[in-house]
């Protein structure tokens, strides 16, 4: 069965610092990974995914991700956060041929 | 480009009343879905379509129908509601590929 761990729930980050959150998956083949951002009283928002080819992908805001299939690991990064960045973070997988399943969430505190 | 779009957005129950969740997509999707969301745990699957006429169970679905009426259309139906059913809801839909479009959310409270 396919499982997402983010195993950190909150991250404080200074502003202007950089951000990396943490996702290990567990899938029995070639997974397709998605990161999605969640603003409070919102809907989730696809940030950047993976499905195939270059393991470095980059998305909206800033964001990037670095898929190693070594590690299990779809780790998202951003080089410099700004204050509107502080959301709750979802990294999620799945392939063409099943639903996807989501981790935990982290949640993003950023301090001034 | 209203994407998906869910009703209503804020409901009180009654413990053992009943309640239709509706959902649209104008993105002529054949895939749409049902998500719970909750404290610590993340969405979690009730139910998906993955084509018109067709539905499965996910996660949780104990509790839950639904109903695929049409491509546009996917409605969740609670027949009894129970406080444990108090969540965030979110409608989803998505292209080929697994790239889910969520919908604003639902706020059910069930007391």
């Amino acid at each position: 069965a396919q499982s997402v761990t983010q195993p950190d729930i909150h991250i404080t980050v200074s502003e202007g610092a950089s951000l990396e959150l943490r996702c290990n998956y567990s899938y029995g083949a070639t997974p397709y990974l998605f990161w999605y951002v969640q603003s409070p009283g919102q809907g989730l928002q696809l940030l950047l995914k993976y499905f195939s080819g270059d393991t470095l992908v980059q998305g909206i805001k800033g964001f990037e991700a670095e898929f190693k299939r070594s590690q299990s690991s779809f780790n998202l990064r951003k080089p410099s956060v700004h204050w509107s960045d502080a959301a709750e973070y979802f990294c999620a997988v799945g392939s063409g041929y099943s639903t996807l399943t989501f981790g935990k969430g982290t949640m993003l505190l950023v301090s001034p | 480009n209203a994407g998906v779009t869910q009703t209503p957005k804020f409901q009180v129950l009654k413990t053992g009343q009943s309640m239709t969740l509706q959902c649209a997509q104008d993105m002529n999707h054949n895939s749409m879905y049902w998500y719970r969301q909750d404290p610590g745990m993340g969405l979690r699957l009730i139910y998906y379509s993955a084509s018109e006429g067709t539905t499965d169970k996910g996660e949780v679905p104990n509790g839950y129908n639904v109903s695929r009426l049409n491509k546009r259309e996917f409605s969740l139906r609670l027949e009894s509601a129970a406080p444990s059913q108090t969540s965030v809801y979110f409608c989803a839909s998505s292209e080929e590929g697994n790239t889910i479009y969520f919908g604003e959310g639902s706020w059910l409270t069930v007391v």
